[in-house]
C-alpha cells in the first residue's frame, strides 16, 4: 500500500464545474502538500497545510488530521486549471516526501 | 518563477555515457531534493541534502550520486546510462526539511 492514495486518477469536468480531489495518507505528517504540474512539466506548490482549511483564489484545501484525509477543490473550473494536481506528505523525518500518483484533471470549455 | 535554477532543460546522449544535471536552490534554502519523473510515472525521491549532508537516500541506483556544494548548489550526476533513465529529473528546494517545497523546471533526460 502507497503511502499516499489520490482519486480520482483522471477528471474531466466541464468549465464552471466544482471540483474535487481526494488525497489519503497513512504516515504521521506535519504538514500536506499540494502541487500542480502544468502539462509543460513544470511543478508548483499550491498549498502546505497542518490543520484546518486555506484558500487561494479559486483553490481550498481542506485537510482532517484525525481521518488523514485532505481534499483540494476548484470552483468555477476553467481550461487553464487542466493539470495534473499531486498531494504530498514529508515521511516522519522530513527527509523526504512520499507523492500520490497524481490526478489528471481536463477542463473542456 | 519559483526561483530554483536547473541546467540543462534538455540533454539528448547515448547508452553508456554519462551526464551532471546542476541545481541551484532558492536564496537561502538549504534543503535539496531530486526526483526522477519517468514517462507517466509520478515523481520518484532519490535523495535529500541539507546544508551540505545527505540526509536521506530513495531508491536512488549505484550508477547515480549527487552531492551538495559549499555554495548549495547541488549535482546528480548519472553514468553508464541507460534507455530506462530517461526522464524528467527535478530538484526541490526548502528552506527547512519538510517545508514548503520549490521546484525548478526539470532537466529533461534522453538517452538514445
Amino acid at each position: 500500500k502507497n503511502e499516499v492514495e489520490q482519486s480520482p486518477q483522471n477528471l474531466t469536468a466541464q468549465e464552471g464545474e466544482f471540483i474535487t480531489i481526494n488525497c489519503s495518507y497513512s504516515v504521521g505528517i506535519s504538514a500536506l502538500h499540494w502541487l500542480q504540474q502544468h502539462p509543460g512539466g513544470g511543478i508548483v506548490s499550491l498549498f502546505m497545510l497542518s490543520s484546518g482549511k486555506k484558500k487561494h483564489g479559486r483553490l481550498i484545501a481542506t485537510i482532517n488530521i484525525q481521518e488523514k484525509h485532505s481534499s483540494l477543490h476548484i470552483t468555477a473550473s476553467h481550461p487553464r486549471d487542466s493539470a495534473v494536481y499531486i498531494c504530498a506528505a514529508p515521511s516522519n523525518t522530513g527527509n523526504q516526501f512520499y507523492f500520490g500518483t497524481g490526478t489528471s484533471l481536463t477542463v473542456i470549455p | 518563477d519559483s526561483g530554483v535554477t536547473q541546467t540543462p532543460k534538455h540533454l539528448i546522449t547515448a547508452t553508456g555515457q554519462r551526464v551532471t544535471l546542476r541545481c541551484s536552490p532558492r536564496s537561502g534554502d538549504l534543503s535539496v531534493y531530486w526526483y526522477q519523473q519517468s514517462l507517466d510515472q509520478g515523481l520518484q525521491f532519490l535523495i535529500q541534502y541539507y546544508n551540505g549532508e545527505e540526509r536521506a537516500k530513495g531508491n536512488i541506483l549505484e550508477r547515480f550520486s549527487a552531492q551538495q556544494f559549499p555554495d548549495l548548489h547541488s549535482e546528480l550526476n548519472l553514468s553508464s546510462l541507460e534507455l530506462g533513465d530517461s526522464a524528467l529529473y527535478f530538484c526541490a528546494s526548502s528552506v527547512v526539511i519538510a517545508g514548503e517545497l520549490f521546484f525548478g523546471e526539470g532537466s529533461r533526460l534522453t538517452v538514445l
